[in-house]
């Protein structure tokens, strides 16, 4: 079946760094990857949409200087906290869609998720 | 905001079956039901979806009711590695994948 790998799974880093977390679909092109953030006991909010070879678009909210999403090719995007606070800390997941798959539009892969602590 | 309501939580023993039911009755006629659940500290799990018609696959059935107000998930025979939260989520098929999460259903199987 599809598979989606984030990488790498929790991280911790220093207020004011950056730092990349990424999305590869493994078995299958994905134009379209979505990024999500969780925090503790509560739902998965969309951050934004990736598309490949465009800009990503971004939910309300969303600071897109802040969280900027790479989508260079079929199979890979990437989110980078830029200057990252304490208040980023959270679960950030990812997920595409396989296009060729004979499931519904909506049926999508979700990788295990990044855990990001902000010390 | 999500356009589903869930009961918060429920209970379910090993081996039984999990009825979890989902109401949706705002949904317009392009839109599905999809099943998705979240494992502890994992990323969410595609289980299942429905237009109007019931629905069963390997890991569970769907039940929507005639006037698609709402639907049931049902897993026939629970184990504790079911434990998880579910969230119903009603989406058109022009959507894309941009899936809006409510609270979901946090379903507890015990032994």
């Amino acid at each position: 079946g599809a598979v989606v790998s984030q990488h790498p799974s929790w991280v911790i880093c220093k207020s004011g760094t950056s730092v990349k977390i990424e999305c590869r679909s493994l078995d299958f092109q994905a134009t379209t990857m979505f990024w999500y953030r969780q925090f503790p006991k509560q739902s998965l909010m969309l951050m934004a949409t990736s598309n490949e070879g465009s800009k990503a678009t971004y939910e309300q909210g969303v600071e897109k200087d802040k969280f900027l999403i790479n989508h260079a090719s079929l199979t890979l995007s990437t989110l980078t906290v830029t200057s990252a606070h304490p208040e980023d800390s959270s679960f950030y997941i990812c997920s595409a869609r396989n296009q060729a798959g004979t499931g519904g539009t909506n049926v999508l892969t979700f990788g295990a998720g990044s855990r990001l602590t902000v010390l | 905001d999500a356009k589903t309501t869930q009961p918060p939580s429920m209970d379910c023993a090993e081996g039984r079956a999990a009825n979890l039911p989902c109401n949706h009755s705002t949904i317009s006629g392009n839109e599905y039901v999809y099943w998705y659940r979240q494992i502890h500290s994992q990323g969410p799990q595609y289980i299942i979806h429905g237009l109007k018609n019931n629905e069963t696959n390997e890991m569970a059935s769907l039940i929507i009711t005639e006037d698609r107000k709402s639907s049931t998930l049902i897993l026939p025979h629970a184990t504790l590695r079911d434990t998880a939260v579910y969230y119903c989520i009603d989406i058109g098929g022009t959507s894309y994948g941009k899936l809006t999460f409510g609270q979901g259903t946090i379903l507890t199987v015990h032994p």
